[in-house]
């Protein structure tokens, strides 16, 4: 997990609050993404960015926002926190998109186990 | 949606054994990749594979990339306690507007046998 890096590993929410999900990443990588991790869920993209200043959805991206205001950073946004958003989220990054070789290999940062009750 | 089908969900191992595990798709990856996630952990990169056919090892893995383009397998030999973790395979998808992203299949669990 060298090199990315999430605050917080834990966090309580009670439904309706709001928090923020910071990712830093110090690979000079354009890419970065956020995921969710459920049970027998495998991972799921939740969004993504390209670049600085740049976001986009992925399969999961409702109840979620996110900013992209500097290269090294990543954050995802809870805005009215529910149950159904209890997971461990996981931010990633690679220097470009998977498929056109090794430039393109995902690095994923340990985790934030969230709980919302 | 796209899957991912990872096969088995889960497994226990001894000491010693091999360990063979498979991901399958309906759509053809042009890459493969394995990851590996310790409990508490992220998921680390173990394999990457880029061709058809391609038969690549990292230690006492090997991982190939199935001919057809829609499979691949994962093959852990002599496998040792801190083998165990949960494996998933990933390749990157290009329809549906997801221009590349990765996505995973829900993981093969590997446990020892108690």
């Amino acid at each position: 997990n060298a090199g990315v890096t999430q605050t917080p590993k834990f966090r309580v929410l009670k439904t309706g609050q709001s928090m923020t999900l910071l990712c830093a990443q110090d690979m000079n990588h354009e890419y970065m993404y956020w995921y969710r991790q459920d049970p027998g869920m495998g991972l799921r993209l939740i969004h993504y960015s390209v670049g600085e200043g740049t976001t986009a959805k992925g399969e999961v991206p409702d109840g979620y926002n996110v900013s992209r205001l500097k290269k090294q950073n990543f954050l995802l946004g809870l805005e009215s926190a529910a149950p159904s958003q209890t997971s461990v989220y996981f931010c990633a990054s690679s220097r470009g998109l998977a498929g056109g070789g090794a430039k393109n290999i995902k690095y994923f940062g340990a985790g934030t186990r969230l709980s919302v009750l | 949606g796209q899957q991912l089908n990872q096969s088995p969900q889960s497994m226990f191992i001894q000491e010693g054994e091999d360990v063979s595990m498979n991901c399958t798709s309906s759509s053809i990856f042009n890459t493969w990749l394995w990851y590996k996630q310790d409990p508490g952990e992220g998921p680390v990169l173990l394999i990457a594979l880029y061709k058809a056919g391609e038969l690549t090892s990292n230690g006492r893995l090997t991982a190939q990339f199935g001919i057809t383009r829609k499979d691949s397998f994962l093959n852990i030999s002599a496998s040792i306690p801190s083998d165990v973790g949960i494996y998933f395979c990933a390749g990157p998808l290009w329809s549906g507007g997801s221009q590349g992203n990765l996505i995973f299949g829900k993981g093969t669990k590997l446990s020892v046998k108690p």
